[in-house]
């Protein structure tokens, strides 16, 4: 089946600096989207991405889908405390209505 | 809007016993999944439903029937719990299956521990 390989597992930074995590595919998505889940919620869309190549920022985060259709990375620009949490990636593929998540970033951030 | 709204947050079970999970939606959504989380595995997808009347499979569906009489409510059941289905699950759900199915909105969770 299709799977998502995330990566890294976990990040420890300092408050100020970037951050990039990655998602590949054994297969091609349509699309791509990135997700924030706080501890004890549910996960919230941070940015969805529809087309190949495709570059789309919100805030401090810009994320890419791949021109190969099986890959899509997010960055954090310049963290602060409240970015602390798990960072999912999820594709989908056109007419299945199925969403398959990574395995989830887990960020921390020290002030 | 309440959104998505999930009961209970919280349930024991023993090794067995069957329950529901409920789901319900204000937002007249098409779509609604449920998932279930565990450490170091995501979310995994275990049953969608594209509209009432119509459900299929994920990839962790056995164990566990769905079904979707109405558009509002998707209600997870588990036929006969075993300590592996200890998880947090969640609902969700989004406006138009097709392009747009990834948009979720996720309910808080529900966490289910067997015993």
């Amino acid at each position: 089946g299709q799977q998502l390989n995330q990566s890294p597992q976990s990040m420890f930074i300092q408050e100020g600096e970037d951050v990039s995590m990655n998602c590949t595919s054994s297969s091609i998505f349509n699309t791509w989207l990135w997700y924030k889940q706080d501890p004890g919620e549910g996960p919230v869309l941070l940015i969805a991405l529809y087309k190949a190549g495709e570059l789309t920022s919100n805030g401090r985060l810009t994320a890419q889908f791949g021109i190969t259709r099986k890959d899509s990375f997010l960055n954090i620009s310049a963290s602060i405390p409240s970015d602390v949490g798990i960072y999912f990636c999820a594709g989908s593929s056109s007419n299945t209505g199925k969403l398959i998540f990574g395995q989830g970033t887990t960020l921390q951030v020290k002030p | 809007n309440a959104g998505v709204t999930q009961t209970p947050k919280f349930q024991v079970l023993k090794t067995g016993q069957s329950m529901t999970l409920q789901c319900a939606q204000d937002m007249n959504h098409e779509y609604m999944s449920w998932y279930r989380q565990d450490p170091g595995m995501g979310l995994r997808l275990i049953h969608y439903s594209v509209g009432a009347g119509i459900t299929d499979q994920g990839e962790v569906p056995n164990g566990y029937n769905v079904s979707r009489s109405t558009t509002e409510d998707f209600p997870l059941r588990l036929l006969s719990a075993a300590p592996s289905q200890t998880s947090v699950y969640f609902c969700a759900s989004s406006l138009l299956a097709g392009e747009n199915t990834g948009e979720l909105f996720f309910g808080e969770g529900s966490r289910l521990t067997v015993l």
